[in-house]
């Protein structure tokens, strides 16, 4: 069964502290990852992706995610946070037929000051 | 270029009405997939269609809810005499018919309330 797994609902991190935000997946394949991240009242945006090729993706707003197979994961880091980057964080993969994308239930990250 | 339109933003139906929710694909792209996002729970995909065809409806409801992505035009979900349940936030993505999954662009979402 294809599925995605985002362990942490909520995450609290300090203005300028890292982060990093876990995804497991189940796939029978290579998969199509992705990570968006959706503003309260918006739409979701596209973070980065993983097809193939450099485990370690890096995409918009200094953030990068590592694939790693052998634990199924891809989870998503940041150096350095901002308080803009609250918000809420989805993982996804890409299904079999090439339909459609499954998505994580979201880690919601607050920023502190 | 405009991206994903939706509309409206906010719909608001008692229960046994019918919805309509409308979504504007970016220029250019003619697939589009529609997902719900239901409270504390990430978006579940529900259909996915091209101009004039359903590819992948494997989400959707089996009864009371409808799409369609008309040669002109928006895409429309339709639901049917809503129940409670349904109230959540829909989300359209569009993509190019090539490489889509590299340029997906989701709308704003519309807010279904049922009362």
């Amino acid at each position: 069964a294809q599925s995605v797994t985002q362990p942490d609902i909520h995450i609290t991190v300090s203005e300028g502290a890292s982060l990093e935000l876990r995804c497991n997946y189940s796939y029978g394949a290579t998969p199509y990852l992705f990570w968006y991240v959706q503003s309260p009242g918006q739409g979701l945006q596209l973070l980065l992706k993983y097809f193939s090729g450099d485990t370690l993706v890096q995409g918009i707003k200094g953030f990068e995610a590592e694939f790693k197979r052998s634990q199924s994961s891809f989870n998503l880091r940041k150096p350095s946070v901002h308080w803009s980057d609250a918000a809420e964080y989805f993982c996804a993969l890409f299904n079999q037929a090439g339909t459609a994308l499954i998505f994580g239930k979201g880690t919601t990250l607050s920023v502190s000051s | 270029n405009a991206g994903v339109m939706q509309n409206p933003r906010h719909l608001v139906r008692r229960r046994g009405q019918e919805a309509r929710l409308r979504c504007s694909p970016m220029k250019g792209h003619s697939h589009v997939y529609w997902y719900r996002q239901l409270p504390e729970e990430g978006l579940k995909f529900m259909v996915y269609l091209q101009k004039e065809n359903i590819i992948d409806e494997s989400g959707m409801p089996k009864e009371r809810f409808s799409a369609e992505f008309p040669k002109e035009g928006p895409s429309i979900l339709r639901i049917q005499q809503v129940v409670r349940g349904d109230s959540a936030a829909y989300f359209c993505a569009s993509s190019p018919p090539a490489g889509f999954w590299e340029k997906l662009f989701f709308g704003s979402g519309t807010q279904l309330s049922v009362l």
